[in-house]
């Protein structure tokens, strides 16, 4: 079975600082990654996803993420961060078979602060 | 616009009370999904059902239960015998027998036991 661990649960972070927010995934077959956004009392918003091919993904608000197979990571990076990136962040992945549910980490807070 | 309605938004139990918690979808998707969340937990997978008529437990199904009788509707039943039922439930929807498709997400309900 798949699992997923980030690596951090929180991360303050200053306005304008670059972010990394962490994530490794351990599977014993092939997998789609994710990260996804939650906004409090909301559900979740992709950010981007991993299927194949180019392993820097890029996504929306600026965010991208590179897929690193022989580390099992798919970390999220932002070079410059805004007060409205403030959120939870959660990872997440899916082995590639019909029929599987994604399975989540258990979420980075990022704190943006002026 | 085509989405996921979970109501109610917030919800509060009694002690020894079953309650059922909203899923409707309009996205013409076969799939759906139960999970909950927790501080610090991230998302837990509950019930997921990939077509009409049939459902799949998934890693804490204890003490809810679900019904899929309709494809367009996943309700969720938080049945007495869960022992800590406080949390936020989330509902999501994708297209069946896509590994590599994303979630949508509904905007929760927040349960609570009073």
């Amino acid at each position: 079975a798949q699992s997923v661990t980030q690596l951090d649960s929180q991360v303050p972070v200053f306005e304008e600082a670059p972010v990394e927010l962490r994530c490794n995934y351990s599977s014993s077959v092939s997998v789609y990654l994710f990260w996804y956004v939650q906004y409090p009392n909301q559900g979740l918003q992709l950010l981007l996803k991993y299927l194949s091919g180019s392993t820097l993904v890029k996504g929306i608000n600026g965010f991208e993420a590179e897929f690193n197979k022989s580390q099992t990571s798919f970390h999220l990076r932002k070079p410059s961060v805004h007060i409205s990136d403030t959120a939870e962040y959660f990872c997440a992945v899916s082995e590639n078979q019909a029929g599987t549910a994604l399975i989540f980490g258990k979420g980075t807070t990022l704190s943006v602060s002026s | 616009d085509g989405g996921i309605t979970q109501s109610p938004k917030y919800l509060f139990r009694k002690e020894g009370q079953n309650v059922t918690l909203s899923c409707e979808q309009n996205l013409n998707h076969d799939a759906m999904y139960w999970y909950r969340q927790d501080p610090g937990q991230g998302l837990r997978l509950i019930y997921y059902s990939q077509i009409v008529n049939d459902f799949q437990k998934g890693d804490i199904a204890e003490g809810y239960s679900v019904s899929r009788e309709k494809k367009e509707s996943f309700p969720l039943t938080v049945t007495s015998a869960q022992k800590n039922p406080t949390a936020f439930y989330l509902c999501a929807s994708r297209l069946p027998g896509t590994a590599y498709q994303d979630y949508t997400f509904g905007s929760g309900t927040r349960l609570t036991v009073v």
